[in-house]
């Protein structure tokens, strides 16, 4: 079955510096990858996602890249804001055959310091 | 306004009751999901649902039970709780789709703690 492997577990930035995160998954079946911001005590929601026939998808400050070859794909966000500090989730998915079971990375805290 | 709603929010019980844990959208969807979640941490799928009657276990093994009677509630069963159980319980649904990819949207959840 699938696998996704998150990096960093942590990560913290000065308010205005860009943020990177890094995912990895093992089922080169998977054709979509959502991201989830999960803030303190609240529900996990969606920010952005991409289709696996698109390399790059951009949303204001937030943009994810994908490599098929490479099996990875990144969410970058740029200019940080304090309210960017969250936990962010990866995850993939092979929708036709899995029917949207999403598996998850194991999420990344993003610390933006004023 | 279109939602999930999940209850209780928050429950401490004591190790060998049965609880249910109550899950409802407004959302109009057709599949709904139970999520196991340590508080920050990675999400476990451990239920599914693509409608009515339809039900099937997750990727992460779990000793609770689930039904589907009615296509906007979901509702998740142990038996008899136990102090590994203490964890977030995460409810989501999203529409049955076809070739679309369909966000999943998740309830507040139920905090759970066994004592």
């Amino acid at each position: 079955g699938e696998n996704v492997e998150q990096h960093p577990s942590t990560l913290s930035v000065q308010e205005g510096d860009s943020a990177v995160i890094k995912c990895t998954y093992s089922d080169s079946a998977s054709n979509y990858f959502p991201w989830y911001k999960q803030e303190l005590g609240k529900r996990p929601q969606l920010i952005i996602d991409i289709r696996s026939n698109v390399g790059e998808k951009k949303d204001q400050r937030i943009a994810v890249t994908l490599n098929k070859t490479a099996k990875h794909f990144s969410l970058h966000i740029t200019e940080t804001q304090p309210e960017d500090s969250a936990v962010y989730f990866c995850a993939a998915t092979d929708f036709y055959n899995q029917g949207g079971k999403l598996i998850f990375g194991q999420g990344t805290e993003l610390s933006v310091k004023p | 306004e279109a939602d999930i709603y999940q209850t209780p929010r928050y429950l401490v019980i004591g190790t060998g009751k049965k609880i249910t844990l109550e899950c409802s959208q407004t959302m109009g969807h057709d599949k709904m999901y139970w999520y196991q979640q340590d508080p920050g941490m990675e999400l476990h799928l451990i239920h599914y649902s693509y409608g009515v009657n339809s039900t099937e276990k997750g990727d992460l093994s779990s000793e609770s039970t689930v039904s589907r009677i009615r296509t906007e509630h979901f509702p998740l069963t142990l038996e008899s709780a136990r102090p590994s159980h203490t964890s977030q319980y995460l409810c989501a649904s999203s529409e049955l789709g076809g070739t679309t990819y369909n966000e999943q949207f998740f309830g507040p959840g139920t905090r759970l703690t066994v004592l």
